[in-house]
């Protein structure tokens, strides 16, 4: 299965909070994990990524922690502030008969309230 | 700026027309992906193209089809247009090279065409 399935849809945080999004998978095959940010007219830019052979990335403000026995990984903003609200996608990558795919998780809207 | 360039932004059109969309991938990029995003939608693939060959299909109509040309440039043909075939449509590049066998194949995406089928 090369689904990635993410939660929540939406989210609303108050700014200086933590906003957590959740991404699950169940092909043990995905070897990279990034994370894409969308603002509203534009196309969507990569974040910060992790592999699976460690547990947490951190860039700035963004972690991504990741829970290889599970198959979860999530994405932490640490003080959001109204400037992160946009779409976030979770995604997957794997080596697919030869080439590289990638699967996009459904996405979630963030909004941080002033 | 991404480096990837799509052409035309906006496109207004009629229900059993025919669209092109273009893509120029960033410079050195062989890889061109195709996406589509409805309203309130995930980003939903379509085709990749890896330096002129079709190399995967997704979720891709039959009215709409695809080429990479040799200059890499990208075209998405979309044909007898539907209302639902509304909505952005976005160009992804990648180098889908290695550094050191690790994957580097990051996507860069423009910033879309947005089409209104009327």
């Amino acid at each position: 299965q090369q689904q990635v399935k993410q939660s929540p849809q939406s989210l609303i945080v108050q700014k200086g909070g933590i906003s957590i999004i959740n991404c699950a998978y169940e092909n043990t095959a995905f070897d990279y994990f990034p994370w894409y940010q969308q603002f509203p007219g534009k196309g969507p830019a990569l974040l910060i990524a992790i592999r699976p052979d460690v547990s947490e990335k951190k860039e700035g403000r963004f972690t991504i922690s990741f829970n290889k026995s599970a198959k979860q990984f999530s994405l932490h903003i640490m003080d959001s502030q109204p400037g992160d609200s946009a779409t976030y996608f979770c995604a997957a990558s794997m080596l697919d008969t030869g080439r590289r795919a990638l699967t996009f998780g459904s996405g979630t809207r963030l909004q941080v309230q002033p | 700026d991404s480096g990837v360039t799509q052409t035309p932004k906006h496109l207004i059109t009629a229900t059993g027309q025919r669209v092109t969309l273009r893509c120029s991938p960033r410079s050195g990029d062989l890889s061109v992906y195709w996406y589509q995003q409805s309203l309130d939608q995930g980003l939903q693939f379509l085709i990749h193209y890896y330096n002129g060959e079709e190399r995967a299909k997704g979720n891709i109509l039959e009215r709409f089809s695809a080429q990479q040309f040799p200059d890499l440039h990208s075209e998405l043909n979309l044909s007898s247009l539907e209302l639902g075939d509304s909505a952005l449509y976005f160009c992804a590049s990648s180098f889908a090279g290695t550094s050191g066998g690790r994957y580097t194949g990051e996507l860069f995406f423009g910033e879309g065409s947005r089409l209104t089928v009327l």
